[in-house]
């Protein structure tokens, strides 16, 4: 079975910094699809990131980007120049391509909190 | 207008209550799904459909039931709600089958208390 790890239950930051959330996921499938979401206070479920598996140029959008390690079963969330809006719960997920079901297998979250 | 809607957003009850939660979409995706998210354990999935004539369980579906009355509506049901279903709980949707790439679309979520 396929499961998603997030080592890191709570992480803070410095406005204007760099940080890296971690995620790692156990799959046998070579065909399958990696998000990060974020959710705010607000409670709404937030896509921020998406890869292909078969892609292995890392994914990027404006200060989010992201390190696939296919190998190492290994996406972790960059976020650059961290903004007091960044302020969030993330959550990695893992969906298998291959199954035809398209379901998500989450992580149990990284709650990150921006300082000012 | 939000895409993907679910009432009531939050809901106290008493356990051995019967309770619905609602969700409906307007992005005209024929596959929807029900999560709960419990603190320090994610989102995890109760039922899936793929369209009006084929739900599924998922990992967590005791103690559930669901209902696609549309392809643009998905009930969840608790028959008699108990306290350790006190929960948030998400609705979302996605696209065709072959559209694994746009991921799926979060409804803004139902805070369930049950006392």
């Amino acid at each position: 079975a396929q499961t998603v790890t997030q080592s890191q239950p709570e992480m803070s930051v410095q406005e204007a910094e760099t940080v890296t959330l971690s995620c790692t996921y156990d799959t046998s499938e070579n065909n399958y699809y990696l998000f990060w979401y974020k959710q705010p206070p607000s409670r709404q479920m937030i896509l921020v990131i998406r890869q292909e598996a078969y892609k292995q140029q890392n994914a990027t959008e404006n200060r989010f980007s992201v390190n696939f390690q296919k190998a190492a079963k290994s996406f972790s969330l960059k976020i650059s120049d961290s903004q007091l809006g960044d302020t969030a719960m993330y959550f990695c997920a893992f969906m298998p391509g291959t199954s035809g079901t398209y379901k998500y297998i989450f992580g149990t979250g990284t709650r990150l909190k921006v300082l000012a | 207008d939000a895409d993907v809607t679910q009432t009531p957003r939050n809901r106290i009850t008493k356990t051995g209550k019967r309770i619905m939660l609602e969700c409906s979409q307007t992005k005209g995706h024929d596959r929807m799904y029900w999560y709960r998210q419990d603190p320090g354990l994610g989102l995890r999935l109760i039922y899936y459909s793929f369209d009006v004539k084929d739900i599924n369980k998922g990992e967590i579906s005791d103690g559930y039931s669901v209902s696609r009355q549309a392809q643009a509506k998905f009930s969840l049901s608790l028959e008699s709600a108990i306290p350790n279903q006190t929960a948030l709980y998400f609705c979302a949707t996605s696209e065709k089958r072959d559209s694994p790439w746009l991921g799926q679309f979060f409804g803004p979520g139902t805070r369930l208390t049950v006392l």
